[in-house]
Parts: structure tokens; C-alpha cells; sequence
């Protein structure tokens, strides 16, 4: 069964600092996807990233950044320099190749910048 | 492109009546997903359908169930209506049914408040 674990839930940073938000998974395939989305106020979750588990190459998209690591089970998520408008609720989240697409969602990790 | 739509924003119930809610998927995409997220929590999969047939169900009772229509809209209908049914319930569309790992691209949700 699919799972996924974000230990932190409230996160408060100061404007312009960085901040990484931690994701742990369980998983029995060899072959899944990994998300991150964002969930402002509105309620709408927005798109971030995905990876599939044979590219551990890390990468930088903008402010944005993720470390993967196979051996840690473990798909960490950075915010540099935030901003105000990066306060949301972020939701790491798992999808298994044999699974039809279902995700499974973490607890999620509320972030505060403040300004 | 238009993205994924979902009606009504707000529904305001009592328990035992039954609720339909609605979710058009974004242009070109032709699998529909719908979770519940209960409030603090992380989205939990309720079911899928693609091309008009469930595809893959969560651990939800029967009184939760589906229609997909031939343009690939979707409808979620909730019966006997619970005060644990309060909930944000999103829509998400993706391109395609694969084996996993296709994007899901959400609507804004519609919150549901069971009194």
C-alpha cells in the first residue's frame, strides 16, 4: 500500500529566507511518481512537480527545488527566497504505476512567510 | 484552455438528504478523479472514472457514487449524507488512464457543510 509521510505541519519563515518542507514515502512498487502540489486559501491544489522513481536527478525550477533520494525513501522540497505568496498548505503526494493513478497524499505542511 | 470546473463553490446539507456534485475536466483530458479532504487533512481518493466506467474506488461506502458522460464530465453524488461527509471535495482530471503517473490537474473544490 501506498503512503506518505510529512512530519512537520506548521512551518513560519521570515520574507526571503528558505525553506524545505520534508516528505517520506512507503511504496512496494518499483516503478511511482512523486508530487508536490500547493494549496493556497482559495482551496484549489496547484501543480508543482512530479518525478518518476528512475530519475533521481535533482533540479532547480525557479525558486523551486527537489532533492530525491531512493535510498531514504524521501522526495524533499525547497522554497528559496520566499515570498508572502508562497504561503499555502504543500502536499507531497504518491502515485504507483500498478495503481490507476490514484494519489495518496501526505498530512501536508502549512507554510507562513512572514513578511 | 479551460481548466477543471466544479459546481456549486459551497452546498449546505442536512444529514440523510443526498448531494450531487459536478466537475468538468479540463479540454483534452478524458480520466476524472474525485477526492475528499477533510478540514487539516491530506486528499483522500474516493474513485476514478474513465471513458464512462469507474476505474479504481477508495475505501468510501457505496452511498458514494459516479457518473462520467460522454464529454468527460463527471458527477458525484452522495447519499444519506453524514455529518463526517463535511468535507472539501475536488475534482482532478488527467490526460489519460494510464498505469500511473499522469499529472492530475484540480478544480477549486466544492466545500460541503452537513448539518
Amino acid at each position: 500500500a501506498q503512503k506518505v509521510t510529512q512530519a512537520q505541519t506548521e512551518i513560519s519563515v521570515v520574507e526571503k529566507e528558505d525553506v524545505t518542507l520534508d516528505c517520506v514515502y512507503e511504496t512496494r512498487d518499483t516503478t511511482y511518481y512523486l508530487f508536490w502540489y500547493k494549496q493556497p486559501p482559495s482551496g484549489e491544489l496547484v501543480f508543482l512537480i512530479r518525478r518518476n522513481s528512475f530519475d533521481e536527478q535533482n533540479e532547480i525550477s525557479g525558486r523551486y527545488s527537489w532533492n530525491f533520494q531512493k535510498s531514504t525513501s524521501s522526495f524533499n522540497f525547497t522554497i528559496t527566497a520566499s515570498q508572502v505568496v508562497d504561503s499555502a498548505v504543500y502536499f507531497c503526494a504518491l502515485s504507483e504505476a500498478g495503481g490507476n493513478n490514484r494519489l495518496a497524499f501526505g498530512k501536508g505542511n502549512q507554510v507562513v512567510v512572514i513578511p | 484552455e479551460t481548466g477543471v470546473t466544479q459546481s456549486p463553490t459551497h452546498l449546505i446539507k442536512t444529514r440523510g438528504q443526498q448531494v450531487t456534485l459536478r466537475c468538468s475536466s479540463q479540454s483534452g483530458h478524458n480520466t476524472v478523479s474525485w477526492y475528499q479532504q477533510a478540514l487539516g487533512q491530506g486528499p483522500q481518493f474516493i474513485f476514478q472514472y474513465y471513458r464512462e466506467e469507474e476505474n479504481g474506488r477508495g475505501n468510501f461506502p457505496p452511498r458514494f457514487s459516479g457518473l462520467q458522460f460522454p464529454n468527460y464530465s463527471s458527477e458525484l453524488n452522495v447519499n444519506a449524507l453524514e455529518l463526517d461527509d463535511s468535507a472539501l471535495y475536488l475534482c482532478a482530471s488527467s490526460l489519460s488512464r494510464t498505469s500511473g503517473g499522469e499529472t492530475q490537474y484540480f478544480g477549486p473544490g466544492t466545500r460541503l457543510l452537513v448539518l
